[in-house]
Protein backbone atom coordinates (compact mmCIF):
# COMPACT_ATOMS: atom_id res chain seq x y z
CA UNK A 1 0.00 0.00 0.00
CA UNK A 2 0.84 3.93 -0.08
CA UNK A 3 3.22 4.98 2.15
CA UNK A 4 4.37 8.75 2.56
CA UNK A 5 7.44 9.99 4.91
CA UNK A 6 7.27 13.48 5.74
CA UNK A 7 10.40 15.40 6.65
CA UNK A 8 11.21 17.27 9.44
CA UNK A 9 9.32 16.38 12.41
CA UNK A 10 10.17 19.60 13.71
CA UNK A 11 10.68 23.41 11.74
CA UNK A 12 11.69 26.50 13.64
CA UNK A 13 12.10 29.97 11.28
CA UNK A 14 12.59 33.14 11.71
CA UNK A 15 9.11 35.57 11.11
CA UNK A 16 9.36 36.61 7.90
CA UNK A 17 11.46 33.57 6.67
CA UNK A 18 10.50 31.43 4.42
CA UNK A 19 9.61 27.34 5.37
CA UNK A 20 9.75 24.29 3.42
CA UNK A 21 8.25 20.78 4.17
CA UNK A 22 9.04 17.38 2.01
CA UNK A 23 6.76 14.10 1.58
CA UNK A 24 7.60 11.67 -0.88
CA UNK A 25 5.10 8.56 -1.66
CA UNK A 26 5.43 5.28 -2.88
CA UNK A 27 3.02 4.61 -5.01
CA UNK A 28 3.36 5.83 -8.28
CA UNK A 29 -0.74 6.00 -8.79
CA UNK A 30 -1.44 8.23 -6.42
CA UNK A 31 -3.02 11.54 -7.84
CA UNK A 32 -4.07 13.84 -5.01
CA UNK A 33 -1.73 15.48 -2.76
CA UNK A 34 -3.21 17.39 0.03
CA UNK A 35 -2.02 19.48 2.95
CA UNK A 36 -3.48 20.10 5.99
CA UNK A 37 -2.90 22.82 8.77
CA UNK A 38 -3.78 21.80 12.18
CA UNK A 39 -3.29 24.81 14.78
CA UNK A 40 -3.31 24.43 18.64
CA UNK A 41 -6.37 22.89 20.06
CA UNK A 42 -8.41 23.07 16.09
CA UNK A 43 -8.72 20.53 13.98
CA UNK A 44 -7.14 20.17 10.56
CA UNK A 45 -8.11 21.68 7.41
CA UNK A 46 -6.80 21.58 4.01
CA UNK A 47 -4.75 24.18 3.18
CA UNK A 48 -3.57 23.37 -0.52
CA UNK A 49 -4.35 20.19 -2.44
CA UNK A 50 -2.25 19.74 -6.04
CA UNK A 51 -3.11 16.98 -8.44
CA UNK A 52 -0.56 14.75 -10.54
CA UNK A 53 -1.17 16.31 -13.78
CA UNK A 54 0.13 19.53 -12.44
CA UNK A 55 3.58 20.90 -11.07
CA UNK A 56 2.71 23.55 -9.34
CA UNK A 57 0.34 25.47 -7.39
CA UNK A 58 0.45 28.70 -5.71
CA UNK A 59 -2.35 30.93 -3.04
CA UNK A 60 -0.47 33.69 -1.85
CA UNK A 61 1.48 32.93 0.61
CA UNK A 62 1.94 29.02 0.09
CA UNK A 63 2.81 26.96 -2.77
CA UNK A 64 3.12 23.68 -3.41
CA UNK A 65 5.10 21.59 -5.88
CA UNK A 66 5.50 18.43 -6.82
CA UNK A 67 7.67 15.71 -8.48
CA UNK A 68 6.04 12.71 -10.26
CA UNK A 69 9.60 11.06 -11.35
CA UNK A 70 10.62 11.37 -8.10
CA UNK A 71 7.92 11.07 -6.24
CA UNK A 72 7.96 13.60 -3.88
CA UNK A 73 5.51 17.24 -3.13
CA UNK A 74 6.97 19.59 -0.76
CA UNK A 75 5.16 22.69 0.83
CA UNK A 76 6.99 26.10 0.59
CA UNK A 77 5.53 29.12 2.65
CA UNK A 78 6.63 32.45 2.31
CA UNK A 79 7.09 35.95 4.37
CA UNK A 80 6.39 33.09 7.38
CA UNK A 81 4.18 34.90 10.15
CA UNK A 82 3.57 34.06 13.99
CA UNK A 83 -0.21 32.38 12.54
CA UNK A 84 1.34 29.80 10.35
CA UNK A 85 2.80 27.85 13.72
CA UNK A 86 0.61 24.97 13.80
CA UNK A 87 1.79 21.34 12.80
CA UNK A 88 1.46 20.29 8.97
CA UNK A 89 0.75 17.04 7.46
CA UNK A 90 0.48 16.28 3.64
CA UNK A 91 -1.18 13.31 2.53
CA UNK A 92 -1.74 11.13 -0.77
CA UNK A 93 -4.76 9.59 -2.33
CA UNK A 94 -4.26 6.59 -5.01
CA UNK A 95 -5.73 6.66 -7.83
CA UNK A 96 -9.19 4.51 -7.55
CA UNK A 97 -9.62 5.19 -3.78
CA UNK A 98 -11.02 7.46 -1.42
CA UNK A 99 -9.09 7.28 1.59
CA UNK A 100 -5.89 9.50 2.22
CA UNK A 101 -2.73 8.26 3.60
CA UNK A 102 -0.84 10.82 5.66
CA UNK A 103 2.36 11.75 6.62
CA UNK A 104 3.83 12.32 10.14
CA UNK A 105 3.31 15.51 10.65
CA UNK A 106 5.83 18.58 10.88
CA UNK A 107 5.25 21.22 14.25
CA UNK A 108 6.78 24.50 12.10
CA UNK A 109 7.34 26.98 15.09
CA UNK A 110 7.65 31.20 13.79
CA UNK A 111 9.71 32.54 15.96
CA UNK A 112 9.39 36.59 16.57
CA UNK B 1 -22.34 25.21 7.68
CA UNK B 2 -22.36 23.33 10.89
CA UNK B 3 -18.89 21.44 10.84
CA UNK B 4 -18.18 17.57 11.40
CA UNK B 5 -18.53 17.18 15.24
CA UNK B 6 -17.22 14.52 17.82
CA UNK B 7 -18.28 13.93 21.37
CA UNK B 8 -16.39 13.40 23.38
CA UNK B 9 -13.67 15.80 23.42
CA UNK B 10 -11.42 14.12 25.92
CA UNK B 11 -12.10 10.21 27.36
CA UNK B 12 -9.99 8.86 29.80
CA UNK B 13 -10.85 5.34 30.98
CA UNK B 14 -9.05 2.47 32.58
CA UNK B 15 -7.60 -1.16 30.48
CA UNK B 16 -10.51 -3.45 30.04
CA UNK B 17 -13.22 -0.34 30.20
CA UNK B 18 -15.41 0.44 26.85
CA UNK B 19 -15.26 3.85 25.26
CA UNK B 20 -17.78 4.75 22.69
CA UNK B 21 -16.99 7.92 20.12
CA UNK B 22 -19.47 10.07 18.44
CA UNK B 23 -19.52 11.31 14.91
CA UNK B 24 -21.58 13.69 13.33
CA UNK B 25 -20.57 14.73 9.74
CA UNK B 26 -21.39 17.52 7.66
CA UNK B 27 -25.49 17.35 6.45
CA UNK B 28 -25.32 15.97 2.71
CA UNK B 29 -21.51 14.14 3.59
CA UNK B 30 -22.32 9.93 2.12
CA UNK B 31 -18.45 9.85 2.81
CA UNK B 32 -17.56 9.47 6.59
CA UNK B 33 -13.83 8.19 7.41
CA UNK B 34 -12.54 7.64 11.08
CA UNK B 35 -8.93 8.09 11.53
CA UNK B 36 -6.51 7.99 14.47
CA UNK B 37 -3.50 9.91 15.47
CA UNK B 38 -1.29 8.33 18.39
CA UNK B 39 1.46 10.84 19.88
CA UNK B 40 4.14 11.94 17.30
CA UNK B 41 2.92 9.77 14.60
CA UNK B 42 0.87 9.78 11.13
CA UNK B 43 -2.87 10.32 11.15
CA UNK B 44 -3.42 6.55 10.46
CA UNK B 45 -7.20 5.77 8.62
CA UNK B 46 -9.44 3.31 10.08
CA UNK B 47 -12.30 2.85 7.77
CA UNK B 48 -14.41 4.29 5.26
CA UNK B 49 -18.38 4.10 5.02
CA UNK B 50 -20.22 5.60 2.20
CA UNK B 51 -24.07 6.12 3.72
CA UNK B 52 -24.55 3.46 5.93
CA UNK B 53 -22.36 1.00 4.27
CA UNK B 54 -18.23 0.30 5.08
CA UNK B 55 -17.06 1.17 1.81
CA UNK B 56 -12.98 0.35 3.49
CA UNK B 57 -12.12 -0.95 7.04
CA UNK B 58 -8.53 -2.20 6.26
CA UNK B 59 -7.25 0.39 8.70
CA UNK B 60 -9.08 -1.24 11.55
CA UNK B 61 -7.01 -2.31 14.12
CA UNK B 62 -8.45 -5.74 15.32
CA UNK B 63 -11.64 -6.72 16.37
CA UNK B 64 -12.06 -4.70 19.06
CA UNK B 65 -13.03 -1.61 16.99
CA UNK B 66 -16.71 -1.77 16.16
CA UNK B 67 -17.67 1.11 13.84
CA UNK B 68 -21.30 2.07 12.69
CA UNK B 69 -22.95 4.28 10.98
CA UNK B 70 -26.75 3.26 11.16
CA UNK B 71 -29.04 4.97 8.60
CA UNK B 72 -26.18 6.82 7.21
CA UNK B 73 -26.31 9.84 9.39
CA UNK B 74 -23.78 10.02 12.31
CA UNK B 75 -21.23 7.35 13.67
CA UNK B 76 -20.15 5.52 16.36
CA UNK B 77 -16.70 3.83 17.31
CA UNK B 78 -16.77 1.57 19.74
CA UNK B 79 -13.74 0.19 21.41
CA UNK B 80 -13.99 -2.98 23.74
CA UNK B 81 -12.04 -3.68 25.80
CA UNK B 82 -10.20 -0.72 25.81
CA UNK B 83 -5.78 -1.51 25.96
CA UNK B 84 -3.28 1.21 26.44
CA UNK B 85 -2.17 0.72 23.23
CA UNK B 86 -5.30 2.54 21.95
CA UNK B 87 -4.90 5.87 23.52
CA UNK B 88 -4.55 8.78 20.88
CA UNK B 89 -6.80 10.97 18.91
CA UNK B 90 -9.31 9.61 16.78
CA UNK B 91 -10.68 12.32 14.03
CA UNK B 92 -14.00 12.00 12.19
CA UNK B 93 -13.67 13.20 8.51
CA UNK B 94 -16.51 13.65 6.09
CA UNK B 95 -16.82 14.37 2.13
CA UNK B 96 -18.93 15.16 -0.60
CA UNK B 97 -20.62 12.52 -2.26
CA UNK B 98 -18.58 10.92 -5.06
CA UNK B 99 -18.83 12.59 -7.95
CA UNK B 100 -19.77 15.75 -6.72
CA UNK B 101 -16.71 18.12 -7.00
CA UNK B 102 -14.43 18.80 -3.98
CA UNK B 103 -15.41 14.93 -3.16
CA UNK B 104 -11.46 14.43 -2.18
CA UNK B 105 -11.67 17.10 0.43
CA UNK B 106 -11.84 16.10 3.74
CA UNK B 107 -13.64 18.30 6.66
CA UNK B 108 -11.70 17.07 10.04
CA UNK B 109 -14.15 17.00 13.88
CA UNK B 110 -12.06 18.49 16.50
CA UNK B 111 -11.04 14.80 17.57
CA UNK B 112 -11.75 12.95 20.40
CA UNK B 113 -8.48 12.42 23.14
CA UNK B 114 -8.80 9.13 24.48
CA UNK B 115 -6.55 8.26 26.82
CA UNK B 116 -6.60 4.74 28.63
CA UNK B 117 -4.46 4.03 32.10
Amino acid sequence: GENVEQHPSTLSVQEGDSAVIKCTYSDSASNYFPWYKQELGKRPQLIIDIRSNVGEKKDQRIAVTLNKTAKHFSLHITETQPEDSAVYFCAARIQGAQKLVFGQGTRLTINP
Amino acid sequence: EAGVTQFPSHSVIEKGQTVTLRCDPISGHDNLYWYRRVMGKEIKFLLHFVKESKQDESGMPNNRFLAERTGGTYSTLKVQPAELEDSGVYFCASSQPYGVRGTEKLFFGSGTQLSVL
